[in-house]
């Protein structure tokens, strides 16, 4: 596709269940960088990959959180035995790799919600 | 990467133009402004960025203060559509992403 996709849109569950949030980046794009946004919030990082590694993990709230990416395209972000405060929108984002000044092409998010 | 400050929210009329203010007094001297927007139930959006000079493109304009403290984002004609948070943020030169956004100024459009 022309951008970077992301799905499932929305996702409800309860609490102490796993979820798997994906992220399909623009094609070429050897950057991939994982946002999550509370309401009314600035954006916080969580993790990005430099094609299947990820440099930077220091952003991920907790060890319940992980995140692959493989064939350096579509990423995955785990979220295990989910808590309500991990409910925000996840959002993903792509670029070359130019370091400094790469514009990053972000996805429409995934709400999730934990009940 | 440095922290910037700017307004929570502002209005403008329609077909008027449009300066959002960005403050960034502990920016070094490899660090680009970028600014990004991010429409209602959106992703972030690219808008510009710059390092010294002042810069154009389609969308806007960068205005870039000669000590690198602030910068000035400038929408020539505001329409509804430029309704949205937009988000001024400093990247490393030799940083690939943005560890740090503020909650940015939410951009009223009056019609």
């Amino acid at each position: 596709g022309a951008g970077v996709s992301q799905s499932p849109s929305n996702k409800v569950t309860e609490k102490g269940k796993d979820v798997e949030l994906r992220c399909d980046p623009i094609s070429g794009h050897t950057a991939l960088y994982w946002y999550r946004q509370s309401l009314g919030q600035g954006l916080e990082f969580l993790i990005y990959f430099q094609g299947n590694s990820a440099p930077d993990k220091s952003g991920l709230p907790s060890d319940r959180f992980s995140a692959e990416r493989t064939g350096g395209s579509v990423s995955t972000l785990t979220i295990q035995r989910t808590q309500q405060e991990d409910s925000a929108v996840y959002l993903c984002a792509s670029s070359f790799w130019t370091a400094g000044m790469p514009e990053a092409f972000f996805g429409q998010g995934t709400r999730l919600t934990v009940v | 990467d440095a922290k910037t400050t700017q307004p929570n929210s502002m209005e403008s009329n329609e077909e008027e133009p449009v300066h959002l203010p960005c403050n960034h007094s502990t920016i070094s001297g490899t660090d680009y402004i970028h600014w990004y927007r991010q429409l209602p139930s959106q992703g972030p959006e690219y808008v510009i960025h710059g390092l010294t000079s002042n810069v154009n493109n389609r969308m806007a304009s960068l205005a870039i203060a000669e000590d690198r403290k602030s910068s000035t984002l400038i929408l020539h004609r505001a329409t509804l559509r430029d309704a949205a948070v937009y988000y001024c943020i400093l990247k490393g030169m030799d940083s690939n992403y943005q560890l740090i956004w503020g909650a940015g100024t939410k951009l009223i459009i009056k019609p």
